[in-house]
């Protein structure tokens, strides 16, 4: 399994930009790269995935460099209800067991 | 429902003692999943369903712990003997297993605190 290495915590003013990035030297070929959020007392709740590039939804963008050594979950205009941990995951394509490390504390201050 | 249910959202108990634990999958869903969360650490796989077989139950701690899930739906999590160790947050997730963008939805969990 691949270990990724993510910044304990961080602190955000509202309405700045946030970039989470998320290192995973050893990811293998197939794995896709999946970042969850969790609110406190809440289960995680999936954001968003990719392979390589980038990829946007309605909540977040994820850059994934041509190596896929690292990627960037990136929130525009954080708000105080961004206030959560946010993990990355590599996940093999069609795999059923998620391995959770202990991601990024995100606080974000008025 | 619209999302994974579990009951009861808290549950108290003293050392010793045995515990159910009550998952309720987002119908469809054929795989389930159960998580131990212990603070300050990401969740912990315990235990994966695909229908209502135990396709990995590999990270079940030992054999106070067991999982069902008889009809394919419902699961529950057992766990004897409780120790004051097995106080955390247990987490169930459910998910469509087909193709290549596997979502696992997650319940609210259940607070286990043993004293």
């Amino acid at each position: 399994l691949a270990k990724t290495t993510q910044p304990i915590s961080m602190d955000s003013y509202e309405g700045q930009e946030v970039n989470i990035t998320c290192s995973h030297n050893n990811i293998a070929t197939n794995d896709y790269i999946t970042w969850y959020q969790q609110f406190p007392s809440q289960g995680p709740r999936f954001i968003i995935q990719g392979y390589k590039t980038k990829v946007t939804n309605e909540v977040a963008s994820l850059f994934i460099p041509a190596d896929r050594k690292s990627s960037t979950l990136s929130l525009p205009r954080v708000s105080l209800s961004d206030t959560a941990v946010y993990y990355c995951l590599p996940q093999g394509a069609g795999s059923y067991q998620l391995t959770f490390g202990k991601g990024t504390k995100l606080s974000v201050i008025p | 429902g619209a999302g994974v249910s579990q009951t009861p959202s808290n549950k108290v108990t003293e050392k010793g003692k045995y515990v159910e634990l009550r998952c309720d999958p987002i119908s469809g869903h054929t795989a389930l999943y159960w998580y131990r969360q212990s603070l300050g650490q990401g969740p912990e796989f315990l235990i994966y369903f695909q229908g209502t077989g135990a396709a990995d139950d590999s990270g079940l701690p030992n054999d106070r712990f067991f999982a069902v899930r008889p009809e394919g739906s419902v699961s529950t999590l057992k766990i004897q003997r409780t120790e004051r160790g097995d106080s955390a947050m247990y987490l169930c997730a459910s998910s469509l297993i087909q193709g290549e963008n596997t979502e696992a939805f997650f319940g609210q969990g259940t607070r286990l605190t043993v004293v």
